[in-house]
């Protein structure tokens, strides 16, 4: 069973660029989080989707990112007008509804300069 | 509100020798308790998970936790470890409101030299 898969490995922006982060989450999990893991720290939950509707983006700093899972399936991430604070590992989760445990794919780092 | 503290940032150890890694959670009701192990340049791996029963729960090579109430922790051991079980270390409560999603503790970075 392949698990959850992100794309780009790694993206090297100058402030005020844009970026795009994709996500193909595990085959029927209705769940997809989107995490931020800056370095050495713990991840922090930035959006969340059950199916295609955003159930949680409280933490997502809505001026520059958004989030969209259209279908219900695949998910992007994208940062407008990158800042050096966005420096981190973006990491892409998915489950069930019904479950508890989160897989996790290997996270997209983003370094801003 | 819910929380989660890794008292220890980095723990060094010699290969073959016992490893304990603190946890300690804050949460008013019932939580669902996880580690989760990240090496390095990897994404985060499911080591084990407690919600009922047993304090102890076994996970995947050879760790273990137990979970107390009384002292609102979760501890992780390995009898034995080995240079490949170098990495970091996250303990991650998610209660029972799904939408607050999973809270990570800051991780302890665990370094196992020969």
């Amino acid at each position: 069973e392949a698990g959850v898969t992100q794309s780009p490995r790694y993206a090297v922006l100058q402030e005020g660029q844009a970026v795009s982060f994709w996500c193909d989450p595990i085959s029927g999990h209705d769940t997809l989080y989107w995490y931020q893991q800056p370095r050495d720290q713990g991840p922090q939950l930035l959006v969340y989707f059950r199916d295609e509707a955003v159930i949680d983006n409280s933490q997502l700093p809505s001026d520059r990112f958004s989030a969209v899972r259209p279908k219900g399936t695949n998910s992007t991430l994208k940062i407008q007008s990158a800042k050096q604070g966005d420096t981190a590992t973006y990491l892409c989760a998915s489950s069930f509804t019904s479950g508890n445990t989160l897989y996790f794919g290997e996270g997209s780092r983003l370094i801003v300069v | 509100a819910q929380s989660v503290t890794q008292p220890d940032a980095r723990v060094t150890v010699s290969e073959g020798a016992s490893l304990q890694l603190r946890c300690k959670y804050s949460y008013s009701g019932t939580p669902y308790l996880f580690w989760y192990v990240q090496y390095p340049r990897q994404g985060l791996q499911l080591l084990l998970k407690y919600y009922s029963g047993d304090p102890v729960v076994q996970g995947v090579n050879g760790f273990e936790a137990e979970f107390s109430k009384s002292n609102s922790s979760f501890h992780l051991r390995k009898a034995s470890v080995h240079w490949s079980d170098s990495a970091v270390y996250f303990c991650v409560l998610r209660g029972d409101n799904y939408a607050q999603g999973l809270t990570f503790g800051l991780g302890t970075r665990v370094s196992v030299f020969p």
